[in-house]
């Protein structure tokens, strides 16, 4: 089955720099990519994602990138905001399901 | 957009007992519904794919006796965990597939707590 891998597991940024976090996955068929942002006690929110036929996209402060060769993807946060102190999740699959990597905690500090 | 429904938010049980947790789809139909399991400070792991119509499907180490996943209509899936164990609090998560061009859906998640 997939196993996606999520580094780093914890992050700390100035606010207004950037964050980027990095994922693995290894079953090549996954064609769907997607990152969540968990506050606590919540469920996970969407906050980007991107298909296999696509290499980068882009909403505002956030982008995502995404290498199949390499099999890895990448969140990118700029002008980081307090708000944007959260979990962040990835993950892989398609329309079957998803499997997520291990989380990261991202802390921006005022 | 497409909007999943999970009740209830928090539920606090006596060791023994059971809960039921319902997800409603509620602007679309969902055949599927994925159940995860997420413990304090990791991922959610998928426990089991509830279908309409059919047996659930339950990924490996998970208990089909404790953990009762019905897919009862198009827009309402339940799980039911019973004897219930300390070891069983967690947050529950339902999530449907992809519809309408809509990522995946999910709830917003049940914190229950065995005591």
């Amino acid at each position: 089955g997939e196993n996606v891998e999520q580094h780093p597991s914890t992050l700390s940024v100035q606010e207004g720099d950037s964050a980027v976090i990095k994922c693995t996955y290894s079953d090549s068929a996954s064609n769907y990519f997607p990152w969540y942002k968990q506050e606590l006690g919540k469920g996970p929110q969407l906050i980007i994602d991107i298909r296999s036929n696509v290499g980068e996209k882009k909403d505002q402060r956030i982008a995502v990138t995404l290498n199949k060769t390499a099999k890895h993807f990448s969140l990118h946060i700029t002008e980081t905001q307090p708000e944007d102190s959260a979990v962040y999740f990835c993950a892989a699959g398609g329309n079957e399901k998803l499997t997520f990597g291990t989380g990261t905690r991202l802390t921006i500090i005022p | 957009g497409a909007v999943v429904s999970q009740h209830p938010s928090r539920v606090i049980c006596k060791s023994g007992t059971s809960v039921k947790i319902e997800c409603r789809s509620l602007d679309f139909q969902a055949t599927t519904m994925f159940w995860y399991r997420q413990f304090p400070k990791q991922s959610l792991m998928l426990m089991a794919t509830s279908n309409e119509g059919s047996k659930a499907t339950y990924e490996q180490g998970v208990e089909k006796d404790k953990f009762l996943i019905n897919h009862a209509s198009l827009t309402l899936s339940t799980l039911t965990v019973t004897s219930a164990h300390p070891e069983d609090s967690s947050f529950y998560i339902c999530s449907a597939p992809p519809n309408r061009g809509y990522g995946y859906t999910f709830g917003s998640g049940t914190r229950l707590t065995v005591v």
